[in-house]
């Protein structure tokens, strides 16, 4: 089993929308998620952490959800700037930071 | 700062060609990593290092060498090139130690071996 699942969709949504991604993790230790967002062809870039408090930025709020085992990250008012993969990163395991990419679910916010 | 700078930016190679990627970081970061990724998926770990003259394979290091010589430089070495190898290329680097330790990207390389 994978050590965390997302749906890959794209997720077509409007601008304005209020949209949410869910991941699922296997490894019911872990206390701490990142969501990283990556534009097509560029680098991926940390968008927040996220602790079983929560965590919010503006129109961005990442749960925590340790005993169903998920990750949510809610996007409200949605913008064209928000057309991305977001990609959902357990915390590193074995040391020296190593974490793991998997292929994250693609937004796609239409005018 | 620059943060990770990657060069080059574009490369094309012939099968059985050798090159290496470039990656600086001036954050004086101590861990550095080199990743690819094939379209449609994530990226895997190839190499990292926890400090200058310490690297470790990740999860796809065949095909690949590295070396760090200074805390700033971890280049990516392909030997032989094979059609495999067609990716993007991106190196990244973190401070280490912490739990929540955030990886900061280069740009990225974009690989084609024809």
């Amino acid at each position: 089993r994978k050590e965390v699942e997302q749906d890959p969709g794209p997720f077509n949504v409007p601008e304005g929308a209020t949209v949410a991604f869910n991941c699922t993790y296997s490894n019911s230790a872990s206390q701490s998620f990142f969501w990283y967002r990556q534009d097509c062809r560029k680098e991926p870039k940390l968008l927040m952490s996220v602790y079983s408090s929560g965590n919010e930025d503006g129109r961005f709020t990442a749960q925590l959800n340790r005993a169903s085992q998920y990750i949510s990250l809610l996007i409200r008012d949605s913008k064209l700037s928000d057309s991305a993969t977001y990609l959902c990163v357990p915390p590193p395991r074995g040391g020296y930071n190593k974490l793991i990419f998997g292929a994250g679910t693609r937004l796609a916010v239409h005018p | 700062n620059a943060g990770v700078t990657q060069t080059p930016k574009f490369r094309i190679l012939k099968i059985g060609q050798s090159m290496t990627l470039q990656c600086t970081q001036d954050m004086n970061h101590n861990y550095m990593y080199w990743y690819r990724q094939d379209p449609g998926m994530g990226l895997k770990l190839i190499y990292y290092s926890v400090g200058a003259g310490i690297t470790d394979k990740g999860e796809v290091p065949n095909g690949y060498n590295v070396s760090r010589s200074t805390t700033e430089d971890f280049p990516l070495r392909l030997e032989l090139a094979a059609p495999s190898q067609t990716s993007v290329y991106f190196c990244a680097s973190s401070h280490g130690g912490a739990y929540t330790d955030t990886q900061y990207f280069g740009p990225g390389t974009r690989l084609t071996v024809l």
